[in-house]
């Protein structure tokens, strides 16, 4: 079974850049994975789906701020001119025949 | 504009069973895998189930199996979550959620299992 590993949280400025790190654990690292945010007290939104060549897809109305990358097992979300709404919860998830998987997710403060 | 929308939450109690409903909107249904996701307060997301386009697959997290039953009318463009033996860990808001990667989510329906 695949796992997904986050840090359970990160901060960063206003303004700033901040990068997260989804792990795939040992074995899966041709996983692709897609990221949500989750606002406080609000259902979580699609960001975008990431493929294990840094390829990625946003959803609708996702900003340029964010952007996606991968490493290995690695998977990173990115998001540049830290804004204020960005402070959420983050989300990686990835999925197979007969699963999908979540991430513990990362605690953003934006400071 | 694609809209999922569920309903049918509530308190019930322990051994209980309540059905979930999502009813779609804005895209063809009948050609999307569909899930339901849970998220205990305070915790992550976890993926419940999810069913294929034709009802031809349907897979069930090992926390939900035999318990759960995950269904769909495309001709209603609804997904439904028949849950029966609710236990207290089942107490959570759950997601419909369109598509093998989620990507768009309904608001939530809120199911306190509670005596």
């Amino acid at each position: 079974q695949v796992v997904l590993t986050q840090s359970p949280s990160a901060s960063a400025s206003l303004g700033a850049s901040v990068k997260l790190t989804c792990t795939l654990s040992s074995g899966h690292s041709s996983y692709a994975i897609a990221w949500h945010q989750q606002q406080p007290e609000k259902g979580p939104r699609y960001l975008m789906k990431l493929s294990s060549d840094g390829s990625h897809s946003k959803g609708d109305g996702i900003p340029d701020r964010f952007s996606g990358s991968s490493s290995g097992a690695e998977r990173y979300l990115t998001i540049s001119s830290l804004q204020s709404e960005d402070e959420a919860d983050y989300y990686c998830q990835t999925w197979g025949t007969a699963f999908r998987v979540f991430g513990g997710g990362t605690k953003l403060t934006v400071l | 504009e694609v809209q999922l929308v569920e309903s049918g939450g509530g308190l019930v109690q322990p051994g209980g069973s309540l059905r979930l409903s999502c009813a779609a909107s804005g895209f063809t249904f009948s050609s999307y895998t569909m899930s339901w996701v849970r998220q205990a307060p305070g915790k992550g997301l976890e993926w419940v189930s999810y069913i294929t386009s034709g009802s031809t697959s349907i897979y069930y997290a090992d926390s939900v199996k035999g318990r759960f039953t995950v269904s769909r009318d495309n001709a209603k463009n609804s997904l439904y979550l028949q849950m029966n033996s609710l236990r207290d860990e089942d107490t959570a808001v759950y997601y419909c959620a369109r598509e093998t990667v989620h990507d768009y989510w309904g608001q939530g329906a809120l199911v306190t299992v509670s005596s």
